[in-house]
């Protein structure tokens, strides 16, 4: 079945560096990839959808220039939290989908974030 | 907006029981998908099933299947002879036919098993 590769799975990092969290679909070709946070306990929000070779679409209230999303392939998308600070500590999760025609969406596994 | 409500934040079912998780959603719109997302401790989110709003047969896989009620706007899931394995957190999730395509989640269902 289709796979989403999602690295790191956890990073902890020194607050005012920057991280990148790659995801990479391995068997097919991802039109659409989706970003989300997940908070303990709570539901995924949505962050941004990034369609290849386009500026990424960002949600309300999710700063553009602290997350830069990249998706410069049909097998590759990029987040980077930029000057990370503490509350940017969380859980990070991609989904890609081919949407035409829909066929499904596939989740990578997943970044714990920790800033410290 | 399409929302997606999830009323019961925890259940618990005996092993080899069978429970049934709720969720209602909210559209305006015929044709859509809705879709069972588990996401066990690893937090790997894992589909469970599918539907498709203008099929009027309820989806099945195993020991998984879906109540769709489409008046209703209800969707619920039930789970057939539990296992220590479906302990998790079920999402319930909506998208549009005819958007660019993501999911709206409800705010999830914690299961637990008892042996």
């Amino acid at each position: 079945g289709a796979v989403v590769s999602q690295h790191p799975s956890r990073v902890i990092c020194k607050s005012g560096t920057s991280v990148k969290i790659e995801c990479r679909s391995l068997d097919f070709q991802a039109t659409t990839m989706f970003w989300y946070r997940q908070f303990p306990k709570q539901s995924l929000m949505l962050m941004a959808t990034s369609n290849e070779g386009s500026k990424a679409t960002y949600e309300q209230g999710v700063e553009k220039d602290k997350f830069l999303i990249n998706h410069a392939s049909l097998t590759l998308s990029t987040l980077t939290v930029t000057s990370a600070h503490p509350e940017d500590s969380s859980f990070y999760i991609c989904s890609a989908t081919y949407t035409v025609p829909f066929i499904g969406y596939t989740f990578g596994s997943g970044t714990r974030l920790t800033v410290v | 907006a399409q929302t997606v409500t999830q009323s019961q934040p925890e259940m618990s079912v005996q092993e080899a029981e069978t429970v049934t998780l709720s969720c209602t959603y909210d559209t305006s719109e015929s044709d859509y998908y809705l879709f069972w997302y588990k996401q066990p401790p690893s937090r790997q989110m894992i589909l469970v099933i599918r539907q498709e709003a203008y099929k009027q047969q309820n989806a099945t896989e195993n020991r998984f299947s879906v109540n769709f009620q489409k008046a209703a706007k209800s969707f619920s899931l039930k789970i057939s002879d539990s296992q220590l394995g479906d302990a998790a957190m079920y999402f319930c999730a909506y998208r549009s036919r005819g958007s660019q395509g993501n999911l709206i989640f409800g705010k999830g269902t914690k299961l637990s098993v008892k042996p």
